[in-house]
């Protein structure tokens, strides 16, 4: 019962933006988009979150249309590090401390040199 | 450095025993999730403690039980293991209230398999 959807695999050439885009078109007004990216055999790593507005931080910047449908997560300038499956989440449930996070398949970044 | 640490990293047991998997959060985090995340797949939510309680729970049977200590560290306990319970089990911790939009981070898991 996941919430969204993302392409299954990208590519991305090393130092270029890498643009990883999600769809969410189901998503309530209190559902915050979270990004996490795991590498094979690593727990997920925690990239960004975000309500409505943009967010940026250290690591990526974090798109949400207006409409809140769907997102975008940059990488400005990716490198072969950021090869990993990264997963689009909403973050669903009744209250601030009941929720779940629901995983899809996520998408396959590779960054080629 | 998420703050987040589970032990044991990895164990081997026999299909019917049980197993105890631990969770020591981040400093001052009061929640605390785990995740099943079999080869392949994305992490399946198994159940959430808020404050010692279990306030959410997923698509699991009752062998999958769970404990959260004042410390708000965590155990996992999986009785009468099967060879579908061969998984990485994944702690995750937030600091929560009345806000929805915390962070949350993930430990490096446990990885288990049952023969």
């Amino acid at each position: 019962d996941a919430k969204t959807t993302q392409p299954t695999s990208m590519d991305c050439a090393e130092g270029r933006a890498a643009n990883l885009p999600c769809n969410h078109s189901t998503i309530s007004g209190n559902e915050y988009v979270y990004w996490y990216r795991q590498i094979h055999s690593q727990g997920p790593q925690y990239i960004i979150h975000g309500l409505k507005n943009n967010e940026t931080n250290e690591m990526a910047s974090l798109i949400i249309t207006e409409d809140r449908k769907s997102s975008t997560l940059i990488l400005p300038h990716a490198t072969l590090r950021d090869t990993a499956v990264y997963y689009c989440i909403v973050r669903v449930g009744s209250g601030g401390s009941n929720y779940k996070l629901t995983f899809g398949k996520g998408t396959l970044l590779t960054v080629n040199p | 450095e998420t703050g987040v640490t589970q032990s044991p990293t990895h164990l081997i047991k026999t299909r019917g025993q049980q197993v105890t998997l631990r969770c020591s959060s981040q400093s001052g985090h009061n929640t605390v999730s785990w995740y099943q995340q079999a080869l392949g797949q994305g992490p399946q939510f198994i159940f959430q403690y808020y404050r010692e309680e279990e306030n959410g729970r997923g698509n699991f049977p009752p062998r999958f039980s769970g404990l959260q200590f004042p410390n708000y560290s965590s155990e996992l306990n999986v009785n009468a293991l099967e060879l579908d319970d061969s998984a990485l089990y994944l702690c995750a911790s937030s600091l929560d209230g009345g806000y929805y939009g915390n962070t949350i981070y993930f430990g490096e898991g446990s990885w288990l398999t049952v023969v």
